[in-house]
């Protein structure tokens, strides 16, 4: 088992450029989760699909934030155009279906915008 | 809006005393309790959980209790090793409705535990 894995680990851009963050969770998880770490407000959700559909997309801070998931093995977080106070650790997370059924994250990508 | 709170940003104990953390939730919907761990570079990993049902949990060295009527939880981590040195988040989740299934996290606690 490989675990969900996320690329790039650490990205530097600048502001304005367009970034995406992809994710391949767990083969036969159904659910997969788009989180970013702050100081201020620990781990934000920020979508969550159930089954590749965009359950809850409430935490997504603004229209320049974007996320698919066009199959069960792959999701992108795209923020376009990338501002500074984007940066930020994102981190994407999968589990098989229910509720009580623990998270499992990948190691995060570490987002800067300058 | 912050439904979990986690109040202290850090705690230092001494290598085989007991880690005390804890957790204040605001949404009385929340019926799912968990604890994950992290290390540095990598991403959370679950510890421990707790249902709604219940009032404390345990596994080795890790118990979590749930007081429903103060909306507080905490984990005790007896004893403390410095392997567990790491920070410690709390989330929770409701059942049913638009949330279901969506696991909301607190700010994190810093746990150093010195040999």
């Amino acid at each position: 088992d490989a675990g969900v894995i996320q690329s790039p680990r650490h990205e530097v851009t600048e502001m304005g450029q367009e970034v995406t963050l992809r994710c391949k969770p767990i083969s036969g998880h159904n659910s997969l989760f788009w989180y970013r770490q702050t100081m201020m407000r620990g781990l934000e959700l920020l979508i969550y699909f159930n089954n590749n559909v965009p359950i809850d997309d409430s935490g997504m801070p603004e229209d320049r934030f974007s996320a698919k998931m066009p199959n069960a093995s792959f999701s992108t977080l795209k923020i376009q155009p990338s501002e500074p106070r984007d940066s930020a650790v994102y981190f994407c997370a999968s589990r098989q279906g229910q509720q009580n059924s623990p998270l499992h994250f990948g190691n995060g990508t570490r987002l800067t915008v300058t | 809006d912050q439904q979990v709170k986690q109040n202290s940003p850090s705690l230092s104990v001494q290598e085989g005393r007991i880690s005390i953390l804890n957790c204040d939730y605001t949404n009385s919907m929340f019926d799912y309790f968990l604890w994950y761990k992290k290390y540095p570079a990598e991403g959370p990993t679950f510890l421990i959980s707790i249902s709604s049902i219940k009032d404390k949990n345990e596994d080795g060295r890790f118990t979590v209790f749930l007081n429903k009527s103060a909306k507080h939880l905490s984990l005790h981590i007896v004893p403390s090793q410095p392997g567990d040195s790491a920070v410690y988040f709390c989330a929770a989740s409701a059942r049913g409705g638009t949330s279901y299934g969506k696991l909301t996290f607190g700010q994190g606690t810093i746990l150093t535990v010195h040999p």
